[in-house]
Order: structure tokens, then C-alpha cells, then sequence
């Protein structure tokens, strides 16, 4: 049983170019997540999905877009990379608000 | 504007000894959620405490709940090297069932022998 696995791991990407990043679960989970962590400023929303076909901005959305065409993936994209997206990104899914939330391992995302 | 304090931020601890994190919150969510981190890696889901006076304990760590305050309070008992890591709360925004958390920025714990 994986959980939550997130691809790639690592990326550096140059100023500009645009890349995907997967968040799969095999938890068969509704509400799937993006985050994001920078240094001292805890784990901020990007954006979230309460079920297959659904998105929902969260608190830092722009610069980014999400797509959830199957219940177990939610891709997170950035179209035109800023220096200023360089951070850790993690996903999260839930089966149900009252158990938590499970976390994948993180992709580690620099932009020069 | 909403928000999740955390204190202390940074706690230097010798192992054997008591402490506590205090986390404090603007919303009106009655649940309330801590994770630990550890250098490098992702977050570990700790306690999940779902109404006012909730107490959760595993191991030397123990978790509570006080809505009216708006404050949770993670004790640590007789600490050990092992619970060093990183230490966050979170709160629902608007206290509903989407899941959409605010993380107070974390307190960093270093158990020194």
C-alpha cells in the first residue's frame, strides 16, 4: 500500500518553463491537496479537490493550476515558473476530515 | 485575518524534562490537528482532536484542546533525543469538512542529552 506518492522528487526548472507534478493515492481517498513550505511560514494551500472532476483555490493560488480527471491523481501546474515558486510542495489526501490527513514524501522544486 | 500562533518557535530542551508547545488560533474550528516533521521529510499526522476538551496522549507526548480559549497545547514528558523534529499545528479555515487547513509556521524542538 503506497499512500500518497508524489513525482518527481526533485526539479530545477529556469525562469519561465512550465512543468507538472503528480500527486497519485491508493487510498481511493474524495479530498486531495496541494501545499506548499517555505522556510518559517508553515505548509500554505494552493489549491484542493473535494472530489473527482472538482478544484478549489486555496490560499496562494496564483501561478498555478490543478486538474483532478481521475479520483486517485491531482496534478499540480505551473505554466510560466517564477524564482519565487522555488519551494517544497507536498500533497495530502483524506478519506474523511475526522482522521487526518496523509501526506506524500514532497517534490524539493528550485526555479533560477 | 485568520491565523495559527505557535509558541515557542525554537525550544532547546534537555532530555528528562517537561515542556509544553501552545498553539493558538482566530477561527471558530472545533478540530484541531498536530503533526511532527523531521528534517528532510514529510509530515506524520500526531493527534486529530475533534471537540472542545479533547485529550490525546501517545507516548511521552500529549495533545489537548480548548475551543472557548481558541488554544491547544502539545506537553512533552520527560523528553528523549528521538522527538527532536519539527512540530506543527493546524486548524480547518472555516470549520467545515473540505479540509481546508491553516499550519502555524512550527516549532522546532532539539532534545540535547
Amino acid at each position: 500500500n503506497a499512500g500518497v506518492t508524489q513525482t518527481p522528487k526533485f526539479r530545477v526548472l529556469k525562469t519561465g518553463q512550465s512543468m507538472t507534478l503528480l500527486c497519485a493515492q491508493d487510498m481511493n481517498h474524495e479530498y486531495m491537496y496541494w501545499y506548499r513550505q517555505d522556510p518559517g511560514m508553515g505548509l500554505r494551500l494552493i489549491h484542493y479537490s473535494v472530489g473527482e472532476g472538482t478544484t478549489a483555490k486555496g490560499e496562494v493560488p496564483d501561478g498555478y493550476n490543478v486538474s483532478r480527471l481521475k479520483k486517485q491523481n491531482f496534478l499540480l501546474g505551473l505554466e510560466s515558473a517564477a524564482p519565487s515558486q522555488t519551494s517544497v510542495y507536498f500533497c495530502a489526501s483524506s478519506y474523511d476530515w475526522r482522521y487526518g490527513y496523509t501526506f506524500g514524501s514532497g517534490t524539493r522544486l528550485t526555479v533560477v | 485575518e485568520l491565523k495559527v500562533e505557535q509558541n515557542p518557535l525554537f525550544l532547546s530542551m534537555q532530555e528528562g524534562k517537561n515542556y509544553t508547545i501552545y498553539c493558538n488560533y482566530s477561527t471558530t474550528s472545533d478540530r484541531l490537528y498536530w503533526y511532527r516533521q523531521d528534517p528532510g521529510k514529510s509530515l506524520e499526522s500526531l493527534f486529530v482532536l475533534l471537540s472542545n476538551g479533547a485529550v490525546k496522549q501517545e507516548g511521552r507526548l500529549m495533545a489537548s484542546l480548548d475551543t472557548k480559549a481558541r488554544l491547544s497545547t502539545l506537553h512533552i514528558t520527560a523528553a528523549v533525543h528521538d522527538l527532536s523534529a519539527t512540530y506543527f499545528c493546524a486548524v480547518d479555515r472555516y470549520g467545515g469538512s473540505q479540509g481546508n487547513l491553516i499550519f502555524g509556521k512550527g516549532t522546532k524542538l532539539s532534545v540535547k542529552p
